[in-house]
């Protein structure tokens, strides 16, 4: 069974400052791994996907994420974070054979203060 | 391109009534899915479609929850009697063919409340 954990409930980061949102996953084979970022009252918005090849991936908003197989984590990152960044974000993981089922964290709320 | 459309926005409802959700997807797009989202919590799947059929309901509480996409098209998801623990937001996505390496576009969802 897939699983996806995300061991911080808020991070907090000056804005300015680089960002890291952690995400630690479990699936059998290869993974499809997935940022998504959701203000409030408002869907889930796709921010970056890993699927083969580099390790580091980039993706929306000056966001990026690497790739860890052996430590099986896929962390999202940003050099200088916003104000505009304050969210919710979650990682989600795939398998990659069949229909895509993705698996949810439970999110980690992001707080960049002025 | 227009986005997943839902409606509506807000629902509030006593136990034991009933309920509907609608969703349009993105035009073209083949694969539709339900998640409940509680608070607190990531986004879990209910039930997703391959055009009109079923790919999996594993997870929708059939004895109360159902859902339909008859066209291949837009899609309903009922709950009747409701309860409530189903007090949740209601998210609508849809993806071009449902691969697993495809993002999955998501509507703004439908609050819902139970008193």
């Amino acid at each position: 069974a897939q699983s996806v954990a995300q061991p911080e409930d808020q991070v907090n980061v000056a804005e300015g400052n680089p960002l890291t949102v952690k995400c630690t996953y479990s699936v059998s084979g290869n993974p499809y791994l997935f940022w998504y970022v959701q203000y409030p009252n408002r869907g889930l918005q796709f921010l970056l996907k890993y699927i083969t090849g580099d390790n580091l991936v980039k993706g929306s908003y000056g966001f990026e994420a690497e790739f860890n197989k052996s430590q099986t984590s896929f962390h999202l990152k940003k050099p200088s974070a916003l104000v505009s960044d304050s969210a919710l974000y979650f990682c989600a993981v795939s398998s990659n054979t069949g229909f895509q089922k993705l698996v949810f964290g439970t999110g980690t709320r992001l707080l960049v203060s002025p | 391109e227009a986005g997943v459309a839902q409606s509506p926005r807000y629902k509030i409802i006593e136990k034991r009534q009933s309920v509907a959700f609608w969703c349009n997807p993105i035009s073209g797009h083949a694969t539709l899915y339900w998640y409940q989202q509680i608070l607190g919590q990531g986004p879990k799947l209910l039930i997703q479609f391959q055009n009109n059929g079923v790919v999996d309901d594993s997870q929708l509480p059939k004895d109360r929850f159902s859902a339909e996409r008859l066209k291949g098209v837009d899609s309903t998801l009922k709950i009747q009697p409701a309860k409530l623990e189903d007090s949740a937001v209601y998210l609508c996505a849809s993806s071009q063919t449902g691969q697993p390496n495809q993002p999955q576009h998501f509507g703004d969802g439908t609050r819902l409340s139970i008193l």
